[in-house]
């Protein structure tokens, strides 16, 4: 079975924090992505990344940058957190070409709280 | 570009009632259509999907079928349970770029007995 783990289920900051969420997945898939999920927008993507060291922006970039220094694992950070990013925020893996020839797995997703 | 619109919940259903959850897209291209659901707490897992037009995906009940005329792919249940209780969501995956998938709002689904 994939397993898509991330490293907290629910998280509390301080505006103005910088914020490190870890994604780990098991199944040497190629693509990593980041999305958050609110109330009433659904999911949309911040980041994803196709390959080691290779990320590409996603709808709502803003705030947030990536990493991605070994294929199994994909981070978020928030340089500085602000209130709006109180979000849940899921990962995703999946193998390259996926729309066809597959599908996204995901992890539980982490609720992150900035006060 | 690419978009998935799929009805407001939630939907409020009687065990054995039948489910209908309607899904439309906009796409430039040809894409897969999948259907996604999350249980609380959890994750979203895939459902069922389909790739081409006038496919029929079906997993556990559900079933959806690619309508290329008229760009929906709308979920159906014949008769739903408690456990079936969670958040749908239609997506896409782009034409143009078969890594990147685009998802709809999320439809919550509440089944009493």
């Amino acid at each position: 079975d994939v397993k898509v783990t991330q490293s907290s289920r629910y998280l509390v900051k301080r505006t103005g924090e910088k914020v490190f969420l870890e994604c780990v997945q098991d199944m040497d898939h190629e693509n990593m992505f980041w999305y958050r999920q609110d109330p009433g927008l659904g999911l949309r993507l911040i980041y994803f990344s196709y390959d080691v060291k290779m990320k590409e922006k996603g709808d709502i970039p803003e705030g947030y940058s990536v990493s991605r220094e070994k294929k199994e694992r994909f981070s978020l950070i928030l340089e500085s957190a602000s209130t709006n990013q109180t979000s849940m925020y899921l990962c995703a893996s999946s193998l390259w070409g996926a729309g066809t020839l597959g599908e996204q797995y995901f992890g539980p997703g982490t609720r992150l709280t900035v006060t | 570009g690419n978009s998935v619109t799929q009805m407001e919940g939630p939907v409020t259903l009687s065990e054995e009632a039948f489910l209908t959850i309607n899904c439309t897209y906009t796409a430039t291209g040809y894409p897969s259509l999948f259907w996604y659901v999350q249980y609380p707490g959890e994750g979203l897992q895939l459902l069922l999907k389909a790739t081409k037009a006038d496919d029929k995906g079906s997993n556990k009940g559900f079933e959806a079928t690619y309508r290329k005329e008229t760009t929906s792919f709308h979920l159906e249940k014949g008769s739903v349970q408690v456990s079936d209780s969670a958040v749908y969501f239609c997506a896409l995956s782009d034409p143009g770029n078969f890594n990147k998938f685009y998802f709809g709002s999320g439809t919550k689904l509440n089944v009493k007995p």
